[in-house]
């Protein structure tokens, strides 16, 4: 079965750390996504990579950055963790074969980050 | 640019009810459409999404999402709701043309009740 695997479901850290976020996906996709989920405010996209060390901007870009050294690793860096970016981060690939319609169709199941 | 809109921002229905929930789009031609259903304490998973042709779309779960291009609304249904659906469904639109990303409604949470 497809799956996209986040490495922590609950996370604590403090104000100015740096923080990553890890996530995996078993498909061989190139299309990786990184989304925050706020009540009220829906999935707002941060970042997305579309091969190996290729990324592009999403929505809300600012105070994170990505890393994408292997196809299946997709990694969202808060270089200095702050306590508005205190959310649900949600990871997702796009089904296997889906070609140009490659939009995030498997989710990970979220790392609740709190920014103390 | 395009956009969704989620009107409803909590609903509760009775078990074995009917149930509607509502997406409006905004975009300039005819887009990819989807709905997403997340579990509590889950990530999102795809129920459905309609690409072109029949402009009604069947999904998993027993969910059917009906296209209508006159009112730029993607309506999520299914005919007899079970305690298990309880979660909240999300709408999301993505343009066929230029940059654009999948854009996300802001969500609807489903309660139901015995």
């Amino acid at each position: 079965d497809v799956k996209v695997t986040q490495s922590s479901r609950y996370l604590v850290k403090r104000t100015g750390e740096k923080v990553f976020l890890e996530c995996v996906q078993d498909m061989d996709h190139e299309n990786m996504f990184w989304y925050r989920q706020d009540p009220g405010l829906g999935l707002r996209l941060i970042y997305f990579s579309y091969d190996v060390k290729m990324k592009e901007k999403g929505d809300i870009p600012e105070g994170y950055s990505v890393s994408r050294e292997k196809k299946e690793r997709f990694s969202l860096i808060l270089e200095s963790a702050s306590t508005n970016q205190t959310s649900m981060y949600l990871c997702a690939s796009p089904a296997p074969g889906t070609g140009p319609f490659s939009q995030p169709q498997h989710f990970g199941d979220g790392t609740r980050l709190s920014i103390l | 640019a395009q956009s969704v809109t989620q009107p409803d921002i909590h609903i509760t229905v009775s078990e074995g009810a009917s149930l509607e929930l509502r997406c409006n789009y905004s975009y300039g031609a005819t887009p990819y459409l989807f709905w997403y259903v997340q579990s509590p304490g889950q990530g999102l998973q795809l129920l459905l999404k309609y690409f072109s042709g029949d402009t009604l779309v069947q999904g998993i779960k027993g969910f059917e999402a009906e296209f209508k291009r006159s009112q730029s609304s993607f309506n999520l249904r299914k005919p007899s709701v079970h305690w298990s659906d309880a979660a909240e469904y999300f709408c999301a639109v993505w343009g066929r043309f230029g940059n654009e990303k999948l854009t996300f409604g802001t969500g609807t949470r489903l309660t139901i009740i015995p």
